[in-house]
């Protein structure tokens, strides 16, 4: 079964230093999608795109974060400079075309000390 | 977004049936209603989500009432591995169709 990658899965940074994850949709997918989740709480919509284009990015902080997804396929979230705030789960996920069951990623733990 | 409400936490004894419940009062005629489940550590998993009709997959049974304001997920003989928190959701159809999660059920199935 087809599946979305995740890398790494798990991270740990200083303050002020930037990272990056990335992330491979299930084949043929064309709408990506980046989410953010704090322990204890659901994911939240960071980012979402159709093919290469962001078609909802309000919720992406983009003094610090980007997001590209340049040949519609894979996609790269940037934190730079990274704060302690930022410690949390990034998940990605991908579907067919919008509107459509959404599949996510084992997600990446970034850890902000 | 329709807001969906759930139990924080149930209890469920291996092998029995688990009924998880969800209020989602002011859902629209065009909203589903989608569940997901996540795996300490892991991303969220797709589980089933229907419209008005009940559905029924290899991994559970969902029962959404007449009016459609509340639902019932159902896994039939719970086992260890379905200990997770589950997500109830109402999908907006809009042109951004982002799946905003609530805090969910816990589900703790016990030997």
């Amino acid at each position: 079964e087809a599946e979305v990658a995740q890398s790494p899965r798990y991270k740990i940074t200083e303050k002020s230093q930037a990272v990056a994850f990335w992330c491979d949709p299930i084949s043929g997918h064309a709408t990506l999608y980046w989410y953010r989740q704090i322990l204890g709480q659901g994911p939240e919509l960071l980012v979402q795109f159709q093919d290469e284009s962001v078609v909802d990015d309000s919720q992406l902080p983009k003094d610090r974060f980007s997001a590209e997804r340049l040949k519609g396929v894979d996609s790269t979230l940037k934190i730079q400079p990274a704060e302690l705030g930022d410690s949390a789960m990034y998940l990605c996920a991908s579907s067919p075309q919008d509107r459509e069951t959404q599949y996510f990623g084992p997600g990446t733990r970034l850890l902000v000390l | 977004d329709a807001k969906t409400t759930q139990p924080p936490s149930m209890d469920c004894a291996e092998g029995r049936a688990a009924n998880l419940p969800c209020n989602h009062s002011t859902i629209s005629g065009n909203e589903y209603v989608y569940w997901y489940r996540q795996i300490h550590s892991q991303g969220p998993q797709y589980i089933i989500h229907g419209l008005k009709n009940n559905e029924t997959n290899e991994m559970a049974s969902l029962i959404i009432t007449e009016d459609r304001k509340s639902s019932t997920l159902i896994l039939p003989h719970a086992t260890l591995r379905d200990t997770a928190v589950y997500y109830c959701i109402v999908r907006v159809t809009g042109t951004a169709s982002k799946l905003t999660f609530g805090t969910g059920t816990r589900l703790q199935v016990t030997l």
